[in-house]
């Protein structure tokens, strides 16, 4: 059983207002990622960390932004809610190496909607 | 990274074997085949990996061809609870980055 939580679970929101979606794990995991997930649609890398005050931008392009001042937190904002942003948010962490086995845990998702 | 080739859907009654195929016909020699299964928009699950020889755990079995180009996922005996969408990913050893999902096959088991 992964130990990544992220919270809220649900939100809805309305357009203009700032959110921060959490994501904390237990593991001591160095890496952490966020995945942005449309209904039916793949996942999108959109940041991911290497470790503390480390961040980067995934493969899509995200008005998001986040921050990784503690090992086991990395929270996910944004400034200004639209409806675009309505997705679900998922949130992973790794162990840091780079060696064959790379299970990466999965968080249970935030399911956003601005309205 | 490698790209992977699934079929978008597949059905299975539920007892018997699923067989999920991939397709990575320009995997380089370092890189893994990883499967991970999304139940429901839940987090994507990991199964299983392997480099050039078959694999088995209590979940299922991994099958990679001798030139490496395509696999297999095995589910021995499908349950209504296997129903998701199951992702192939090749990765390489050497690069440390996040798993990079494509579409996946979704698997239906029906009764």
């Amino acid at each position: 059983e992964a130990d990544i939580y992220q919270t809220p679970r649900y939100l809805v929101i309305g357009t203009g207002k700032k959110i921060t979606l959490e994501c904390s794990q237990t593991m001591g995991h160095d890496k952490m990622y966020w995945y942005q997930q449309d209904p039916g649609m793949e996942l999108h890398l959109i940041h991911y960390s290497y470790g503390v005050n480390s961040t980067e931008k995934g493969d899509l392009s995200s008005e998001s932004t986040v921050s990784r001042i503690r090992t086991e937190h990395f929270p996910l904002t944004l400034e200004s809610a639209r409806p675009s942003h309505t997705s679900q948010y998922l949130c992973a962490s790794s162990e840091y190496g780079t060696g064959a086995f790379y299970e990466q845990y999965f968080g249970p998702g935030t399911r956003l909607t601005v309205t | 990274d490698a790209k992977t080739t699934q079929p978008t859907s597949m059905d299975c009654a539920e007892g018997r074997a699923a067989n999920l195929p991939c397709n990575h016909s320009t995997i380089s020699g370092n890189e893994y085949v990883y499967w991970y299964r999304q139940i429901h928009s839940q987090g994507p699950q990991y199964i299983i990996h392997g480099l050039k020889n078959n694999e088995t755990n209590e979940m299922a079995s991994l099958i990679i061809t001798e030139d490496r180009k395509s696999s297999t996922l095995i589910l021995p005996h499908a349950t209504l609870r296997d129903t998701a969408v199951y992702y192939c990913i090749v990765r390489s050893s050497q690069a440390g980055t996040a798993l990079i999902f494509g579409k996946g096959t979704t698997l239906s088991v029906s009764s």
